[in-house]
């Protein structure tokens, strides 16, 4: 049983770029909630999606968008990058019935030159 | 705004000893806590949590202690082995089961053999 994966491993991008990252969630969930973490940092919230409509929003400007698939699968969109961007991105799946219980993905570390 | 805080940034321990973890939060509708903990290039993994009804959970070597009056937690591993070592994460919601998670800026804990 596939746990969480997330595509690419590690991107470089430079000020201004968009960015697209993917995450497939555990098999059997149907919520997808997506992590920023900075160096020395713990992640912090940036939304979750369940049944294809993003549900909840932490702090994060409009430039942070995403989607959810028929298939519960997730993208993390960034657009005008900026240097500030470059960290952690985690995606967590879970149930939308039990989101308190969250299982992480590895992680996307994306570079911002 | 930092709502959940991990004073100690790093905490070494030797090898059979008592380790813990210390966590305060601000938020006083925060009602379900969670303790991840994360290995380098691996995302976050639930450890333990509990709910505000109790002040106690325990799962073998770990146990979470609550103080709802303090706005406090604890996570107490017993015996600290060296596989231990990684970066422990407290985390707290307002106890709905859709409600967002929010992190704490996490411990590195190395166990010395």
């Amino acid at each position: 049983d596939a746990g969480v994966t997330q595509s690419p491993t590690h991107l470089i991008k430079t000020r201004g770029q968009q960015v697209t990252l993917r995450c497939s969630p555990k098999s059997g969930h149907d919520t997808v909630s997506w992590y920023q973490q900075a160096l020395g940092q713990g992640p912090q919230f940036i939304f979750q999606y369940y049944e294809e409509e993003e549900r909840q929003r932490g702090n994060f400007p409009d430039r942070f968008s995403g989607h959810q698939f028929p298939n519960y699968s997730s993208e993390l969109n960034v657009n005008a990058l900026l240097l500030g961007d470059s960290a952690l991105y985690l995606c967590a799946s879970s149930l939308w019935a039990n989101n308190n219980e969250q299982f992480f993905g590895p992680g996307t570390r994306l570079t911002v030159l | 705004d930092q709502q959940v805080k991990q004073n100690s940034p790093s905490l070494s321990v030797q090898e059979g000893r008592i380790s813990i973890l210390n966590c305060d939060y601000t938020n006083s509708m925060f009602d379900y806590f969670l303790w991840y903990k994360k290995y380098p290039a691996e995302g976050p993994t639930f450890l333990i949590s509990i709910s505000s009804i109790k002040d106690k959970n325990e799962d073998g070597r770990f146990t979470v202690f609550l103080n709802k009056s303090a706005k406090h937690l604890s996570l107490h591993i017993v015996p600290s082995q060296p596989g231990d070592s990684a970066v422990y994460f407290c985390a707290a919601s307002e106890g709905t089961s859709y409600d967002k998670v929010i992190f704490g800026p996490g411990t590195s804990l190395s166990v010395i053999p």
